[in-house]
């Protein structure tokens, strides 16, 4: 099945700087790959997604990156400020069927 | 657009009862839903897919008479906890898929989470 593997587990960036968050996932078939913010005590909110006919896609400070060759996809936060701080989930799907990465906890120190 | 919402949002039960959780699509139809559990500072774990008018579908490990959902319209699936225990305190995510339209077919969007304390 599935397998969703994201790195780093904790990440610490000046307020300004970039946060890049990696995923690597195991079956070709997967087609879909959203990114969810969760932060405490609440659920995941959908970010940015990226389909696999696409390479890149930016939505303002976001942006999220794809090599299907190698089955990578990347999240990019330039600018950060101390509101990006939350856990960061990436997810990869064939159909409707996630499977989570197993999150990101970003701190942006002011 | 796109909101799911779950009630409640916090629970306290005592052991041996049964607790249920609503998970509603505000402003669209969706025929699947699905429940996640995650544990602090977990991912997200899908525990089973719901399907208006039919049986879930549980993930390996998941006990279906402990976890009861039903989908009983397009707008509406109900996680019921039974005979709960300490251990299955946890945070219960619904997410649920537009039936159509949206973003696309993949896409899904989460309720904001209940967290179930039994005691």
């Amino acid at each position: 099945g599935e397998n969703v593997e994201q790195h780093p587990s904790t990440l610490s960036v000046q307020e300004g700087d970039s946060a890049v968050i990696k995923c690597t996932y195991s079956d070709s078939a997967s087609n879909y790959f959203p990114w969810y913010k969760q932060e405490l005590g609440k659920g995941p909110q959908l970010i940015i997604d990226i389909r696999s006919n696409v390479g890149e896609k930016k939505d303002q400070r976001i942006a999220v990156t794809l090599n299907k060759t190698a089955k990578h996809f990347s999240l990019h936060i330039t600018e950060t400020q101390p509101e990006d701080s939350a856990v960061y989930f990436c997810a990869a799907s064939v159909t409707y069927k996630y499977i989570f990465g197993t999150g990101t906890r970003l701190k942006v120190l002011a | 657009g796109a909101v799911v919402s779950q009630h409640p949002s916090r629970v306290i039960c005592k052991s041996g009862t049964s607790v249920k959780i609503e998970c509603r699509s505000l402003d669209f139809q969706a025929t699947t839903m699905f429940w996640y559990r995650q544990f602090p500072k977990k991912s997200l774990m899908l525990m089973a897919t719901s399907n208006e008018g039919s049986k879930a579908t549980y993930e390996q490990g998941v006990e279906k008479d402990k976890f009861l959902i039903n989908h009983a319209s397009l707008t509406l699936s109900t996680l019921t906890v039974t005979s709960a225990h300490p251990e299955d305190s946890s945070f219960y995510i619904c997410s649920a898929r537009p039936s159509a339209g949206g973003a696309g077919g993949n896409t899904i969007y989460f309720g904001e989470g209940s967290w179930l304390t039994v005691v």
